[in-house]
């Protein structure tokens, strides 16, 4: 899978949107765009995921860029709840040797909201 | 609908016990993936399932960890010895499997704290 690129940590104040940044210059026009999240003591929490136009849900919305070499997920009223990391993850529909596309998770992005 | 269930929630045991997890992945996902998450660090794959055969365990340390799900459904995790650096949140997830696949999420269960003394 391609390589994306985080932040280590951002500060969001509480109801203030937020806006969490990631590259993949790498990306090929068979990768997903999978954004999950992880609050402290739990597993991975799937977010928002798409390919090449912009996407919401009930949780954020995510905007790709036109080139699809970066994306930004966006929360549009931070609450407390929503400290947690964020996993920006390319996902390919090819399957490789089986693998499927597996999610490979790097360090994401520590996000914290202060009240 | 029920989420992924793991138990045991929480483990310790000494260098070179053995241990087994349980994971009950949610009903009619025919994926089912294991993962290893050391404290500060993203979670990594250990194995995927699917159905009742191994897809993919490049990344599982065979001298020491095993896992099975005989029936298609239910999985197991065994480390047999257990070594200190085996400390770590073992996760389970599971995904509905199509032609598509690659636009569907997992489901994460909460994960077992193992912790080797």
């Amino acid at each position: 899978d391609a390589k994306t690129t985080q932040p280590n940590s951002m500060e969001s104040n509480e109801e203030e949107p937020v806006h969490l940044p990631c590259n993949h210059s790498t990306i090929s026009g068979t990768d997903y765009i999978h954004w999950y999240r992880q609050l402290p003591s739990q597993g991975p929490e799937y977010v928002i995921h798409g390919l090449t136009s912009n996407v919401n849900n009930r949780m954020a919305s995510l905007a790709i860029a036109e080139d699809r070499k970066s994306s930004t997920l966006i929360l549009h009223r931070a609450t407390l709840r929503d400290a947690a990391v964020y996993y920006c993850i390319l996902r390919s529909t090819l399957n490789y040797g089986g693998s499927q596309g597996n999610l490979i998770f790097g360090k994401g992005t520590k996000l914290s909201v202060k009240p | 609908e029920a989420g992924v269930a793991q138990s045991p929630r929480y483990k310790i045991i000494e260098k070179r016990q053995s241990v087994a997890f349980w994971c009950n992945p949610i009903s009619g996902h025919a994926t089912l993936y294991w993962y290893q998450q050391i404290l500060g660090q993203g979670p990594k794959l250990l194995i995927q399932f699917q159905n009742n055969g191994v897809v993919d365990d490049s990344q599982l340390p065979k001298d020491r960890f095993s896992a099975e799900r005989l029936k298609g459904v239910d999985s197991t995790l065994k480390i047999q010895p257990a070594k200190l650096e085996d400390s770590a949140v073992y996760l389970c997830a599971s995904s509905l499997t199509s032609q598509g696949y690659a636009n569907y999420g997992y489901t994460f269960g909460s994960g077992t704290r193992l912790t080797v003394v």
